[in-house]
């Protein structure tokens, strides 16, 4: 059970723009920064967006991130075949004193 | 650039110990924290804890106290996990990455760029 709660899935068309979610609590989402990790098939995890909304030099800008509260999405325009994978949103619990993530979400590209 | 290349994959027995280590390059070593998580077959991500390079000083999580050490090898810029007691259920990929330390409420590291993963697996 992951403290951090997405969907366990989503998908898309090529071109579309899909949303991820995710929810926490006041210990976690609320209080830190969210970061989102997007793991390719076979792959290891790599750095979508830290603080919540910054993009890592050569992110494309199709992916964005926002938070509101306890929860976070992570949203993906533009959707192409290659962004198909697992997205898992995180952050410190600074109740927990841990990094905690959610069980994360696979994207697939119809 | 920034890479983390870790070593190969282990077999080991219930009850025995594994050591992973994870070389870096590309950067200054001692500027950035290491940082661990693993990931079970098929299963999501799970933190395992970090090692400041500079000072040495490590935070475990609290699942693992007495069982994990992290450990450093400044002289080639690498970092060590060394995970004992093993079950089956720490069957996994374990990945350093650099960590990138972040002051809000508290401190800590958040993962910047990962490591290749080194599948342990513990079977008897």
């Amino acid at each position: 059970q992951s403290v951090l709660t997405q969907p366990p899935s989503a998908s898309g068309t090529p071109g579309q723009r899909v949303s991820i979610s995710c929810s926490g609590s006041p210990s976690n989402i609320e209080r830190t920064y969210v970061y989102w990790y997007q793991q390719l098939p076979g792959t290891a995890p790599k750095l979508l967006i830290y603080r919540n909304n910054q993009r890592p030099s050569g992110v494309p800008d199709r992916f964005s991130g926002s938070k509101s509260g306890t929860s976070a999405s992570l949203a993906i325009s533009g959707l192409r075949s290659e962004d198909e994978g697992d997205y898992y949103c995180a952050g410190w619990d600074d109740t927990l004193r841990g990094w905690v993530f959610g069980g994360g979400t696979k994207l697939t590209v119809l | 650039q920034v890479q983390l290349v870790q070593s190969g994959s282990e077999l080991k027995k219930p009850g025995a110990s594994v050591k992973v280590s994870c070389k870096t390059s590309g950067y200054i070593f001692r500027n950035f924290a290491i940082v661990w998580v693993r990931q079970a077959p098929g299963q999501g991500l799970e933190w395992l804890g970090w090692i400041n390079t500079d000072t040495g000083n490590s935070m475990y999580a609290q699942d693992f106290a007495g069982r994990l050490v992290f450990s450093l090898d400044t002289s080639v810029g690498a970092a060590v996990l060394q995970l004992s007691s093993l079950t089956a259920e720490d069957t996994a990929v374990y990945y350093c990455a650099r960590g990138i330390m972040e002051v809000a409420r508290d401190f800590y590291y958040y993962l910047d760029v990962w490591g290749t993963g080194t599948t342990v697996t513990v079977s008897s």
